[in-house]
């Protein structure tokens, strides 16, 4: 159980274009889904907080108008990189948790993102 | 600032030989603990995970932690690797009180055949 899926699993975009990756969470309920951003050997970190019906907490540093994210139902979280630019290459990744306490995140595959 | 940060970069070694990664956080207050793992073309999986109780805890495929308070560390063990635990390891720490998660560097492990 707790299968996260995201999609696509990688787009390649001219520069300009703005690109949606989808978040879903398969078999349970995410009350909490989460972005992250991983640059090549390195580790994650964390992009922003969604939460459903709710706006997201961006963490310090990212631009809200650059990377929107809407999490319209319990299952789906998306994340669109508008007006992307080749410094926003990298690989994006969602993670979703299940209401509760003590809930630990389950994560998505990933999205490589490469913007010519 | 919270902080994760882990010891090794490259872990290289033969199979049915010990591993041990090193975890530690700087978090103030009660911090919940995790290990990930992601193997080659594959997505974050969680391996074990620390929110209380007893400090060593069991996870899947063999692998444990310690809890150690007073170092703030929470290292991975396995007594015995495969090949198949070529991967890379990542610790993470989050509030108790809520859940965003901070990541270590990341570890990879290469287990030679």
């Amino acid at each position: 159980g707790a299968v996260v899926s995201q999609h696509p699993s990688w787009v390649i975009c001219k520069s300009g274009t703005s690109v949606k990756i989808e978040c879903r969470s398969l078999d349970f309920q995410a009350t909490t889904m989460f972005w992250y951003r991983q640059f090549p050997k390195q580790s994650l970190m964390l992009m922003a907080t969604s939460n459903e019906g709710s706006k997201a907490t961006y963490e310090q540093g990212v631009e809200k108008d650059k990377f929107l994210i809407n999490h319209a139902s319990l299952t789906l979280s998306t994340l669109t990189v508008t007006s992307a630019h080749p410094e926003d290459s990298s690989f994006y990744i969602c993670s979703a948790e299940r209401g509760g306490s003590n809930q630990p995140q389950h994560f998505g595959d990933g999205t490589r993102l490469s913007i010519l | 600032a919270q902080s994760v940060s882990q010891h090794n970069h490259h872990v290289i070694l033969s199979e049915a030989a010990s591993l041990e990664l090193g975890c530690n956080y700087s978090y103030g207050g009660t911090v919940n603990l995790f290990w990930y793992v992601q193997y080659p073309g594959q997505h974050l999986q969680l391996l074990l995970k620390y929110f209380s109780g007893d400090p060593l805890v069991k996870g899947i495929k063999g692998f444990e932690a310690e809890f150690i308070k007073s170092k703030f560390s929470f290292n991975l063990r396995k007594p015995s690797v495969q090949w198949s635990d070529t991967a890379e390891y990542f610790c993470a720490a989050s509030q108790a009180a809520g859940n965003k998660l901070t990541f270590g560097g990341g570890t990879r492990v290469l287990v030679k055949p």
